[in-house]
């Protein structure tokens, strides 16, 4: 079956440093890959897609990487801020194409 | 545009119970969406719909839950009878459909479904 895996552990790091998450998929050929950032008692808020012949898209302080031989993303923020402080989940479309299937996010925690 | 609304945003009932959850979607977007999120199993999507019909409705977990989407602009979910098992933050999101697989999903703020 389809799978999507990201750290279940929180990372913690510090401001001014570079947060990178790793999502992995298996069994899955996605053709776009995206992700979002909740934050607590909200709802997912969509950020970056990168599509499956880029290899990298970025966005302001924001970068994705999209490995298809690896399945593997990588999102990454430089000069990391508190306020980046949330959950980051990434989400794979499915194969009916407008349906996503997300993985379980990964927690950011940035100190100051 | 207010973005997509949902209510209520939090409901506590008892198991047995009917439960109805509503969402009005993005005036003018053709995809609506109906998620479950909980710790264990994270961000589950139930069903969905593209012009007011349902495309996949594979998600929803059993025959208690069901879905309607009497028109563009509200859609509701409904478990009956609750059980707790279904407390969980229930998301409706929805898409313009322009994407194709690209598209880009907006979320409601979602609503807290205690169910006691």
């Amino acid at each position: 079956s389809q799978k999507i895996e990201q750290n279940s552990e929180a990372l913690n790091i510090q401001e001014g440093k570079t947060a990178t998450l790793t999502c992995n998929y298996t069994n899955y050929s996605p053709a776009y890959l995206q992700w979002y950032r909740q934050d607590p008692g909200r709802g997912p808020v969509f950020l970056l897609l990168i599509r499956e012949n880029e290899k990298e898209k970025r966005k302001e302080r924001l970068k994705v990487t999209f490995d298809t031989t690896l399945k593997q993303s990588l999102f990454h923020i430089t000069a990391s801020q508190p306020a980046d402080s949330a959950t980051y989940l990434c989400a794979l479309d499915l194969d009916s194409g407008y349906a996503l299937n997300f993985g379980k996010g990964t927690s950011l925690l940035v100190t100051p | 545009d207010a973005g997509v609304i949902q209510s209520p945003r939090h409901e506590v009932t008892e198991m047995g119970q009917e439960v109805t959850l509503r969402c009005k979607p993005i005036s003018g977007h053709d995809y609506l969406f109906w998620y479950r999120q909980t710790m264990m199993r994270g961000l589950e999507l139930l069903i969905y719909f593209n012009n007011n019909v349902p495309i996949d409705d594979s998600g929803m977990p059993e025959d208690r839950f069901s879905a309607k989407m009497p028109n563009a602009s509200f859609s509701t979910l409904k478990i009956q009878p609750s059980e707790p098992r279904d407390s969980a933050v229930y998301f409706c999101a929805s898409s313009s459909g322009l994407g194709g697989g690209a598209d880009t999903q907006y979320f409601g703020p979602g609503t807290r479904l205690t169910v006691l």
